[in-house]
């Protein structure tokens, strides 16, 4: 199984300053079919999971511009680039690429 | 816009059956895969298995032995049973759109169910 590691897992930030996330495979994440299925999700305290991001870097329709994802092969980031109080919950990192798994998930607070 | 509704029994005794059932709202219901995602309790998410229209399945290997997964075209529906259930089955269980074919991830989830399992 391809494991997803992610850091850190927890993340105080001041309201108002960017924030990032690191996620790696344990191998690359690229396809047969030539693209990179990585995804991020957000889990906000009591509801259920939300796709921010696909492939990498493609964001959600509604989702804020102010997430953003990066990265290749096995190495990947979703940034915020300035932190609300709307963003504090847990965030998942998943491939898409060899079956699915995702990451320890990592917990942003409002320092 | 498509809503995932799902149900099932939240309190089971060790080696009883958990059963869900997860009821589409909107959108080509043949036109998708569908799957069941769980979260442990403080834990991460862990892909359980998906189907299709046709009722072609796949699970994860760790719990192959003891899933299945099925699905009713009629009604929009698709639905999960694992048996032979332990403490390690507890967790809220999701079930979810996907894994789609352009991103291979799940772009829909249910509300969630907590599923105990208990003596």
């Amino acid at each position: 199984d391809v494991v997803m590691t992610q850091s850190p897992l927890s993340l105080p930030v001041t309201l108002g300053q960017p924030a990032s996330i690191s996620c790696r495979s344990s191998q690359s994440l690229v396809h047969s079919d030539g693209n990179t299925y990585l995804s991020w999700f957000q889990q906000r305290p009591g509801q259920s999971p939300r796709r921010l991001i696909y492939k990498v870097s493609n964001r959600d329709s509604g989702v804020p511009d102010r997430f953003s994802g990066s990265g290749s092969g096995s190495d990947f980031t979703l940034k915020i680039s300035r932190v609300e109080a709307e963003d504090v919950g847990l965030y998942y990192c998943m491939q898409g690429t060899h079956w699915y798994t995702f990451g320890q998930g990592t917990k942003l607070e409002i320092k | 816009q498509v809503q995932l509704q799902q149900w099932g029994a939240g309190l089971l005794k060790p080696s009883e059956t958990l059963s869900l059932t997860c009821a589409v709202y909107g959108g080509s219901f043949s036109d998708y895969y569908w799957s069941w995602i769980r979260q442990p309790p403080g834990k991460g998410l862990e892909w359980i298995g998906e189907i299709n229209h046709s009722g072609n399945t796949a699970y994860t290997s760790p719990l192959k032995s003891r899933v299945t997964i099925s699905i009713d075209t009629s009604k929009s529906q698709f639905s999960l049973e694992l048996t032979s259930v332990t403490a390690a089955d507890t967790g809220v269980y999701y079930c979810t759109r996907g894994p789609n074919p352009g991103t291979h991830d799940f772009d829909y989830w249910g509300q969630g169910a907590l599923v105990t399992v208990s003596s």
